[in-house]
């Protein structure tokens, strides 16, 4: 069965330090993977997508995340975190056989940046 | 980049009203649209996938006749919500297509008193 896993349901970190956010994933065929942001009462922001090529892809907000086909992941990744980078973050993919498009997605991770 | 919006952003209505609710993709054509529900603090639920010009493709357990969808055109999908009652009350948001990527709505907080 398709799925994606976000273990974390949320991740603290300091204003300047790096921050991880995990994300693994199950497709049974080769995977679209992508990562949205979500501010408070507000839709999805599209933050990067890996489709196919380099495994390390560069996103919006200096977001970057890093396919790893062998440990099926997808972790998100900012080597210095802003307050403002606070708020909720979905991992989601998309087998790339599936016609329908349907994106599986993961339960978010709450991403909290304090000062 | 691509932008989606979504019509109204906020609507409060009577039990038994039925509520429409517009998303346009505004600089590209979307073959593809879909409807997402989304409840307090949990991640998107679809409801349905809707291609232009034909039929929504509804996910198990969602009505049909309650949530009716219509894709007329290649920018614009609309969710009408008919016979509304409280439990009906969500953050609904749609999204679209584009090549390989959805581009999401900021989406509709609908309460129904």
């Amino acid at each position: 069965a398709q799925s994606v896993a976000q273990p974390e349901d949320q991740v603290n970190v300091a204003e300047g330090n790096p921050l991880t956010v995990k994300c693994t994933y199950s497709v049974s065929g080769n995977p679209y993977l992508f990562w949205y942001v979500q501010y408070p009462n507000r839709g999805l922001q599209f933050l990067l997508k890996y489709i196919t090529g380099d495994n390390l892809v560069k996103g919006s907000y200096g977001f970057e995340a890093e396919f790893n086909k062998s440990q099926t992941s997808f972790h998100l990744k900012k080597p210095s975190a802003l307050v403002s980078d606070s708020a909720l973050y979905f991992c989601a993919v998309r087998d790339m056989a599936d016609s329908n498009y349907q994106l599986i997605w993961g339960a978010g991770t709450k991403l909290i940046i304090k000062p | 980049g691509a932008v989606v919006s979504q019509h109204p952003s906020r609507v409060i209505c009577k039990s038994g009203t039925s509520v429409k609710i517009e998303c346009r993709s505004l600089d590209f054509q979307a073959t593809t649209m879909f409807w997402y529900r989304q409840f307090p603090k949990q991640s998107l639920m679809l409801m349905a996938t809707s291609n232009e010009g034909s039929k929504a493709t509804y996910e198990q357990g969602v009505e049909k006749d309650k949530f009716l969808i219509n894709h007329a055109s290649l920018t614009l999908s609309t969710l009408t919500v008919t016979s509304a009652h409280p439990e009906d009350s969500s953050f609904y948001i749609c999204s679209a297509r584009e090549v390989y990527t959805q581009y999401f709505g900021p989406g509709t907080r609908l309460t129904v008193l």
